[in-house]
């Protein structure tokens, strides 16, 4: 089943803007992991935050977790047309097995 | 130097035909996934494998199998495609992980597109 869920679904804002991106979660995670797809591309990995974190910054990402609302936000800053992407928000937890669990996505566009 | 690769990169078939996709990783991983990613791009797990275990997605029709011939290849295998097949297919990779850890980065192949007619 479908752990968790990504808002905005869409989001366009111009370059140079920061774009924010939330995922929200429904049971107890170990981990919470964001990835980007570009169109027509495979996954890559961003930033994995374990759930004893609450902060974790790449370059200019930062993920933030709060483990009471089972909430994740993905803070990019100073956006580029490159960052025009799909953003997925994956969890692992026991009653997965460990397995990556995905939201749906975020679609971003960055308008130059 | 591609870490996972997935052959073919688009197949087209018909219904009720077998066809099967390959999937290599040189990244020395122990454990690999198949993934199918639908028309409006949400990712379900379908099987996850590693050399001690294959873990199965229950809502995976019997249809689909994968078949790992070494610790670098995981290969799927689909019987009487159907329509709903009709789907992109992600191969990843990830070290091993540890009881009650979970894996931590996932490499993704670049996708297979099939289309069932």
């Amino acid at each position: 089943s479908q752990q968790g869920e990504e808002d905005p679904q869409a989001l366009s804002i111009q370059e140079g803007e920061n774009a924010t991106m939330n995922c929200s979660y429904k049971t107890s995670i170990n981990n919470l992991q964001w990835y980007r797809q570009n169109s027509g591309r495979g996954l890559v990995h961003l930033i994995l935050i374990r759930s004893n974190e609450r902060e974790k910054h790449s370059g200019r990402l930062r993920v933030t977790l709060d483990t009471s609302k089972k909430s994740s936000s993905l803070l990019i800053t100073a956006s580029r047309a490159a960052d025009t992407a799909s953003y997925f928000c994956a969890t692992t937890a026991l009653y997965s097995n460990y397995q990556l669990i995905w939201g749906a996505g975020t679609k971003l566009i960055i308008k130059p | 130097d591609t870490a996972v690769s997935q052959t073919p990169k688009y197949l087209v078939t018909q219904m009720g035909n077998d066809k099967s996709i390959k999937c290599e990783q040189n990244l020395g991983h122990d454990t690999m996934y198949w993934y199918k990613q639908d028309s409006k791009k949400f990712l379900k797990i379908m099987f996850s494998y590693n050399n001690k275990e294959l873990i199965i997605n229950e809502t995976v029709p019997n249809r689909f199998s994968p078949k790992s011939p070494d610790k670098a290849h995981l290969n799927l295998h689909i019987n009487s495609l159907e329509l709903g097949d009709s789907a992109v297919y992600f191969c990843a990779s990830s070290q091993d992980w540890s009881v009650g850890q979970g894996p931590d980065e996932q490499f993704f192949g670049p996708g297979t597109r099939l289309t069932v007619l």
